[in-house]
């Protein structure tokens, strides 16, 4: 069936480095990606998003790109910091709905 | 951004017995609320789409006599674990859509543990 899944389980960086989070999706359908933070114990925090019309958003350190010809997301953080660690997960939806398919989630590791 | 809250933030109950999760959109309102689960180490499983003053609709695989979900105003849902069993224990998540497309936001989770 459809998925959306990541390529790696954890990733550790050295503090001030950039980091790469990347993200395949299978549904050609998809029209809006999301990237969350997950802290333990704590709920998804919506970090950034992008619609199928874009290849590129950026925010605040951070920026998603979006290639769908090869159905691959990424999210870069700009100068790492330790706040950043945690459990990142791409998500997918189509249409107007809410209704999220979430990825495998990633561990974001800092390194003082 | 909006403010998604759940309650309570932990529950810890006895084997056979019922828990109840609030989820509140604080400062907006929902018309449409999702639920999710998430075991440890794993990403978040949508259990059911809570539809204001209409059925739930639930994935498959869910029970919905298990999992009752009850949506009755735009800022509440709530989902009701019967006869709670050891492996109904999981961090329970829901989130509120905003209206705006596609925006929804996640409230802070609720761990079950069933003993």
């Amino acid at each position: 069936g459809e998925s959306v899944g990541l390529h790696l389980p954890t990733l550790s960086v050295q503090e001030g480095d950039n980091s790469i989070i990347n993200c395949a999706y299978s549904n050609s359908a998809s029209d809006y990606f999301i990237w969350y933070k997950q802290e333990s114990g704590k709920g998804p925090q919506f970090i950034i998003d992008i619609r199928s019309n874009m290849d590129k958003r950026q925010g605040q350190r951070v920026t998603v790109l979006l290639n769908k010809t090869v159905k691959h997301l990424s999210l870069q953080i700009a100068a790492t910091q330790p706040g950043d660690s945690a459990v990142y997960f791409c998500a997918e939806s189509t249409g107007a709905n809410s209704k999220l398919t979430f990825g495998k989630g990633i561990t974001l590791s800092v390194r003082p | 951004g909006a403010v998604v809250s759940q309650h309570p933030s932990r529950v810890i109950c006895k084997s056979g017995t019922s828990v109840k999760i609030e989820c509140r959109s604080l400062d907006f309102q929902a018309t449409t609320m999702f639920w999710y689960r998430q075991f440890p180490k794993k990403s978040l499983m949508l259990m059911a789409t809570s539809n204001e003053g209409s059925k739930a609709t639930y994935e498959q695989g869910v029970e919905k006599d298990k999992f009752l979900i009850n949506h009755a105003s735009l800022t509440l849902s709530t989902l009701t674990v019967t006869s709670a069993h050891p492996e109904d224990s999981s961090f329970y998540i829901c989130s509120a859509e905003t209206g705006v497309a596609n925006e929804a936001f996640f409230g802070q989770g609720t761990r079950l543990t069933v003993v």
